[in-house]
């Protein structure tokens, strides 16, 4: 079956511009997790969804960051005026209930 | 939230040496605990897991031990082979909200 997904793969953005993000989570999978993963770190959590829910999102390093997932499914993150510092692999993983997260392919989003 | 530190951040053995990863995390709630291997470029792999309620699993040659009292969890792979060779995380889990250690990049020497 389908793992998790995410699109694009690569993205190049200038400073200033917005940015989305998507992921597909595996069919069913309940929770839904966005982590940020510098280049040689370990995934900085962001934040988390149950469903439709948003529960923790402390993660998130400023307001310009906003993360959605309306309909308990596919999840976007969304960057406003993108800084340079913003350059990472932007990670998603989503889980059954109470067990280990399956990681997409990651976003690596380069702000020029 | 939940702090998960996890030493050391590199290690190099020997192929067929055994290596050993510690993490510790802060809070007692934690109840599941997760080993992710991530190989260049690749996104983290789950290779093991444990639950709160086990003190030791096994799989093969990787096992995973959890000292809830002293709130820290070691991962041991054994005869380790050169494939081995990734960075590896630990994570704890606060019912789905799942924390990561900052890794630990294993070389293992042929």
């Amino acid at each position: 079956g389908a793992g998790v997904s995410q699109s694009p793969r690569y993205k190049v953005a200038k400073r200033g511009q917005d940015v989305a993000l998507r992921c597909d989570p595996i069919s069913g999978h309940v929770s839904l997790f966005w982590y940020q993963q510098a280049l040689g770190q370990g995934p900085e959590f962001l934040t988390y969804f149950q469903n439709e829910a948003q529960l923790d999102k402390s993660g998130l390093p400023s307001d310009r960051f906003f993360a959605e997932r309306p309909e308990g499914s596919v999840s976007t993150l969304k960057i406003q005026r993108t800084q340079q510092e913003d350059s990472a692999v932007y990670l998603c993983a989503s889980s059954p209930p109470g067990q280990g997260g399956f990681f997409g392919p990651g976003t690596r989003l380069t702000v020029l | 939230g939940e702090n998960v530190e996890q030493h050391p951040s590199t290690l190099s053995v020997q192929e067929g040496d055994s290596a050993v990863i510690k993490c510790t995390y802060s809070d007692s709630a934690s109840n599941y605990f997760p080993w992710y291997k991530q190989e260049l470029g690749k996104r983290p792999q789950l290779i093991i897991d444990i639950r709160s309620n086990v003190g030791e699993k096994k799989d093969q040659r990787i096992a995973v031990t959890l000292n809830k009292t002293a709130k820290h969890f070691s991962l041991h792979i054994t005869e380790t082979q050169p494939e081995d060779s990734a960075v590896y995380f630990c994570a704890a889990s606060i019912l789905d909200d799942m924390r990561f250690g900052a890794g630990t990049r294993l070389t293992v020497k042929p």
